[in-house]
């Protein structure tokens, strides 16, 4: 199992440039995640889904949009990046089942810049 | 609402010393803890989590936590660290009727001295 990819790995966006963030698990689970990492702030959750169809939002939703068609992907969408998007972003899921949401399996990370 | 504090933002230790990374949570109801490590430039993974039973927790790489629910707090200790401890950690609270949401703290960066 590769586990949770995200593509791509850097970015470097002009402000008002609009770009998507893949992220697909392969372990087929319900729930996914999208944080942002920034310097000692810990993790922000943005979106989260707990399946195909369903997404709700998170601490800092704004600016951003996601789908779930699917269970193995769960793309995050920037419209009008912002200075203030520059982040680390990690896509994480878990599988259904009380003690199975408790662990959340991480991809490595996009490393977004806005200029 | 579930918060998370991790007072050390950085702790240096020489290694083969010990070490404890600090954390304290607050919430209203019954939670779940973790402590996820964070290796430069990778995603997070888990290193433990305390759900129910044993208040002493331990990990395959030699850390433990204890949960002490009078004092809120859930401490990672290792009675002896080495170079390749080195990472940032971050401890983690889902509340019991929300374990769909992990809130995390601000982490702790963890630099071994040599």
């Amino acid at each position: 199992n590769a586990g949770v990819t995200q593509t791509p790995k850097f970015r470097i966006l002009k402000i008002g440039q609009s770009m998507t963030l893949q992220c697909t698990q392969d372990m087929n689970h319900n729930y996914m995640y999208w944080y942002r990492q920034d310097p000692g702030m810990g993790l922000k959750l943005i979106y989260y889904s707990v399946g195909a169809g369903i997404t709700d939002k998170g601490e800092v939703p704004n600016g951003y949009n996601v789908s779930r068609s699917t269970t193995e992907d769960f793309p995050l969408r920037l419209e009008l990046a912002a200075p203030s998007q520059t982040s680390v972003y990690f896509c994480a899921s878990s599988s259904a089942g009380t003690s199975g949401r408790l662990e959340q399996f991480f991809g490595p990370g996009t490393r977004l810049t806005v200029l | 609402a579930q918060s998370v504090t991790q007072l050390d933002s950085q702790v240096p230790v020489f290694e083969e010393a010990p070490v404890e990374l600090r954390c304290n949570y607050s919430s209203s109801v019954s939670v779940y803890l973790f402590w996820y490590v964070q290796y430069p430039n990778q995603g997070l993974q888990l290193l433990l989590k305390y759900l129910s039973g044993s208040t002493l927790v331990e990990s395959i790489n030699g850390f433990e936590a204890e949960f002490n629910k009078s004092q809120t707090s859930f401490h990672l200790r290792k009675p002896s660290v080495h170079i390749s401890d080195t990472a940032e950690y971050f401890c983690a609270v889902s509340e019991e009727n929300r374990d769909d949401k992990i809130i995390f703290g601000k982490g702790t960066r963890l630099h071994i001295l040599p």
